[in-house]
């Protein structure tokens, strides 16, 4: 168990609908990082917090947005779904000083 | 820009034989760190190593070990006396090295499928 805990595990939604995927770090972790993975682009970087501040930013779509809260637990709203928005999106959360990254089991997405 | 290439796109080997998994990165830093994940079929990413760039002593965990060359820019991994608990998605990454406060981000290869036959 990485102790990053993400909720829900599937999520299976309609075109043009929005969703919000929950991440919690592990205790003490400050840095939360959202990745999608998808058969034809791999492991994607979409965006990073740090204690609550946009860190890094990568591959995301306008329609996705992220945020952190005053309690570490971040949010990756996805809106206006399409079909190839269908993935497996994992959160990640690291400790300071070039820490590992480790992962949560993921939140499968299918849009219908 | 940073780029992970695993060229090895699927592995099948039978029980017990040796597999060694290629990882070539390219970067402009001469810092960095180098890291190895496993995604088995139930999905989650499972952390096995990470690797200073300023250390290229090999690392033996029990039948995983690590050949970090920096000349060639390569980072393999290989499993002796695989067994079917092994068969999963191997991911090789990169990170830029941070000089305090958060880590930075991963940069993924597109992995190997290993595929180990009893």
């Amino acid at each position: 168990d990485s102790g990053v805990t993400q909720t829900p595990k599937h999520l299976i939604t309609a075109t043009g609908q929005r969703v919000t995927l929950r991440c919690s770090p592990r205790s003490g972790d400050l840095s939360v990082y959202w990745y999608q993975q998808s058969l034809d682009q791999g492991l994607q970087f979409l965006i990073q917090y740090y204690n609550g501040e946009e860190r890094a930013k990568g591959n995301i779509l306008e329609r996705f947005s992220a945020q952190q809260f005053p309690d570490l637990h971040s949010e990756l709203n996805l809106s206006s779904l399409e079909l190839g928005d269908s993935a497996l999106y994992f959160c990640a959360s690291s400790g300071q000083g070039n820490s590992p990254l480790h992962f949560g089991n993921g939140t499968r997405l299918t849009v219908t | 820009a940073q780029k992970v290439t695993q060229a090895q796109t699927e592995i099948s080997v039978v029980e017990k034989e040796d597999v060694t998994l290629d990882c070539v990165y390219e970067t402009r830093d001469t810092t960095y760190y180098l890291f190895w994940y496993k995604q088995p079929p139930s999905g989650e990413l499972v952390f096995l190593i990470r690797r200073n760039s300023f250390d290229e002593q090999n690392e033996i965990s029990g039948r995983y070990s690590w050949n970090f060359q920096k000349s060639t820019s390569s980072f393999n991994f290989t499993i002796t006396a695989s067994q079917v608990v092994d068969s999963a998605v191997y991911f090789c990454a990169l990170s830029e090295v941070n000089y305090g406060g958060a880590t930075n981000k991963l940069i993924f290869g597109t992995g190997t499928l290993l595929a180990v036959q009893p």
